[in-house]
């Protein structure tokens, strides 16, 4: 069965502070490793990794995959109020379908 | 405006009925799915379509039934027999996996439904 385990389930920083947040999967035929961060309602998608060692980075957020290792970090530098969300990882793999973790929910105070 | 809708936002139903919760989606995609999410518990598999007139069974099929007659509509049905069927409901299109490379979900902005 495949699975996808997030930790931590869930965090509070300081404003300022950075963050990593881990993804590990075991997942047939895996193809691809996605990030989501979920707010109010829709997940919006972050980013997708398919290859192995190549950072990925969007402003302050960016995510690395170990497919030997069979995990994904995704680091929030300089977090701010507006960071706080539910962060998903999600693993593509046989069958044509994403396989969710449960989300680590971070909350940024001031 | 191109995107994927749900509706209704929120839903209330007796417990026995069955009750169908609508997705549409203007983007053209192949593939389109149904999730469930309960609190703690992440998003879980309901049914997804890779093409029109077919649907495979994802994790948590039970108590629950699809149609896909239109490529823009994935209507997914909450039957009486779905023992908890107060959550919340995502529906997400994608391009679909094509060639072996995987493409990113996107989502609609999802549908609470509270039976009671």
């Amino acid at each position: 069965e495949d699975k996808v385990v997030q930790s931590p389930l869930s965090l509070v920083v300081h404003e300022g502070d950075t963050v990593t947040l881990n993804c590990s999967y075991e997942v047939t035929n895996f193809r691809s490793l996605l990030w989501y961060k979920q707010e109010k309602k829709a997940p919006t998608f972050l980013f997708m990794l398919t290859s192995s060692g190549i950072e990925k980075k969007s402003g302050r957020l960016s995510s690395i995959l170990d497919k030997k290792e069979l995990f994904s970090i995704l680091n929030i530098t300089a977090t701010q109020t507006g960071d706080s969300a539910i962060y998903l990882c999600a693993a593509f793999g046989g069958g044509n379908k994403l396989t969710f973790g449960t989300g680590t929910q971070l909350k940024v105070e001031l | 405006d191109g995107g994927i809708t749900q509706s209704p936002k929120y839903l209330f139903r007796k417990e026995g009925q069955n009750v169908t919760l609508s997705c549409e989606q203007n983007l053209n995609h192949d593939a389109m799915y149904w999730y469930r999410q309960d609190p703690g518990q992440g998003l879980r598999l309901i049914y997804y379509s890779q093409i029109v007139n077919d649907f495979q069974k994802g994790d948590i099929a039970e108590g629950y039934s699809v149609s896909r007659e239109k490529k823009e509509s994935f209507p997914l049905t909450v039957t009486s027999a779905q023992k908890n069927p107060t959550a919340f409901y995502l529906c997400a299109s994608s391009i679909g996996a094509r060639d072996g490379q995987a493409y990113e979900q996107y989502f609609g902005p999802g549908t609470r439904l509270t039976v009671t």
